[in-house]
């Protein structure tokens, strides 16, 4: 198993460009996460989903997107990137939500200037 | 709202040294499901702990300890005979029964070196 793979590892952007951070799992889990990791912060959850099909938002969503169109991938998309998104992402899955440990992704590094 | 503190930001110890690092928590759950997580210098977020509401037994697994205490709402994380090894940020996470989605909630970490 290659767990949880993210790509790419590390990406810079110029304020208003737009890209997709991609995520995906092969342990065929029905849930999955985006956070993003600043200094001080903690983990803050971006937007998650329960299953194929299904996603909400999390505690800091604005200037995000995702869709879920198969169990084994979730892609996160900046609309119009800003120098507020300069952090870590770390996607992440688990069989459920709540109850089970998550497995995290290796995380991407993105600095918008 | 759920909500973890980790009052410790940094620790510094000494190899050898024993350690605790502190993890307060909130919630109004009656189930809930702890975590900790440690996050080594190479970034990767390594699961180490689970432990549910109903179960306080406390949990030893080599060097580590974790020491969980439904009365003071803490569930403090203890490393004896520190190792260079140990040096990274430590996360403790608190996750509500199986509520949908935004219950996954993460302390600010504690950054833990050990010298040589």
């Amino acid at each position: 198993n290659a767990g949880v793979t993210q790509t790419p590892k590390f990406q810079v952007l110029k304020t208003g460009q737009s890209m997709t951070l991609q995520c995906a799992q092969d342990m065929n889990h029905e849930y999955m996460s985006w956070y993003r990791q600043d200094p001080g912060m903690g983990l803050r959850l971006i937007h998650y989903s329960v299953g194929a099909g299904i996603t909400d938002q999390g505690e800091v969503p604005n200037g995000y997107n995702v869709s879920r169109s198969t169990t084994e991938d979730f892609p996160l998309r900046l609309l119009s990137a800003a120098p507020s998104q300069t952090s870590v992402y770390f996607c992440a899955s688990s069989y459920t939500q709540g109850a089970n440990q998550q497995y995290f992704g290796p995380g991407t590094r993105l600095t918008v200037t | 709202a759920q909500k973890v503190t980790q009052a410790q930001t940094e620790i510094s110890v000494v190899e050898k040294e024993d350690v605790t690092l502190d993890c307060v928590y909130e919630t109004r759950d009656t189930t809930y499901y702890l975590f900790w997580y440690k996050q080594p210098p190479s970034g990767e977020l390594v699961f180490l702990i689970r432990r549910n509401s109903f179960d306080e037994q406390n949990e030893i697994s080599g060097r580590y300890s974790w020491n969980f205490q439904k009365s003071t709402s803490s569930f403090n994380f203890t490393i004896t005979a520190s190792q260079v090894v140990d040096s990274a940020v430590y996360f403790c996470a608190l996750s509500e029964g199986d509520n949908y989605g935004q219950n996954f909630v993460f302390g600010p970490g504690t950054r833990l070196s050990v010298l040589p």
